[in-house]
């Protein structure tokens, strides 16, 4: 099994749906993080935790929710998803043993039509 | 906020040729790491760089910390298909100790 795992690894909705993506790991770490992928644009961050009762925006956090509902589970919602929140979502863990060297999921591929 | 640049957006090599791809920053970041996504896959780190000057192989990839602190390098040498994907950069400034990546590099290798 993968030590980061994303679920769904594709999907497509409708705009105006409310959505949810999954990520557990099994690394043990205490920092996980979400990231949006678009060509061209690098990973943006868009929110990240650093243990259970911590949550932080990061860089694109408009029209995104998260939660940490254990120490391995941290989920993102888009509330009502729009079209250009069509991109790849990926889910990293780390902590402070890793010296930054994050572990990222296989990604969610999202397109909201 | 900060920024970590890398250009071209993209490369295109011969398969055998040696590529280098910086990383500049404007600021000052007290850790570097290089990452590569393969196609339909999540990043996976290839080196990290901790300290000013530091030069780190990994097989057939060096990676340097600029003295500046504000730019790193990594080489792969004698490449092969494999090492077709994106090439990210990233930085730690140590204050957030979150990650700031580079929008990546994609490189393509012509058998």
């Amino acid at each position: 099994d993968a030590d980061v795992t994303q679920t769904p690894r594709n999907r497509i909705t409708k705009t105006g749906k409310r959505i949810m993506l999954e990520c557990s790991q099994t690394k043990g770490h205490d920092r996980m993080y979400w990231y949006r992928q678009d060509p061209g644009l690098g990973l943006q961050l868009i929110y990240y935790s650093f243990d259970v009762k911590d949550i932080n925006k990061g860089e694109i956090s408009d029209g995104y929710s998260v939660s940490r509902q254990a120490q391995a589970k941290f989920s993102l919602s888009l509330e009502s998803a729009i079209p250009n929140q069509t991109a790849l979502y990926f889910c990293a863990t780390s902590d402070l043993n890793t010296n930054y060297g994050y572990t990222f999921g296989s990604g969610t591929r999202l397109t909201v039509v | 906020g900060q920024q970590l640049n890398q250009s071209p957006q993209s490369m295109f090599i011969q398969e055998g040729e040696d590529v280098s791809m910086n990383c500049t920053s404007s600021s000052i970041f007290n850790t570097w790491l290089w990452y590569k996504q393969d196609p339909g896959e999540g990043p996976v780190l290839l080196i990290a760089l901790y300290k000013a000057g530091e030069l780190t192989s990994n097989g057939r990839l060096t990676a340097q910390f600029g003295i500046t602190r504000k730019d790193s390098f990594l080489n792969i040498s004698a490449s092969i298909p494999s090492d077709v994907g994106i090439y990210f950069c990233a930085g730690v400034d140590g204050a957030n100790s979150k990650l700031t990546f580079g929008k990546g590099i994609t490189l393509s290798v012509r058998p």
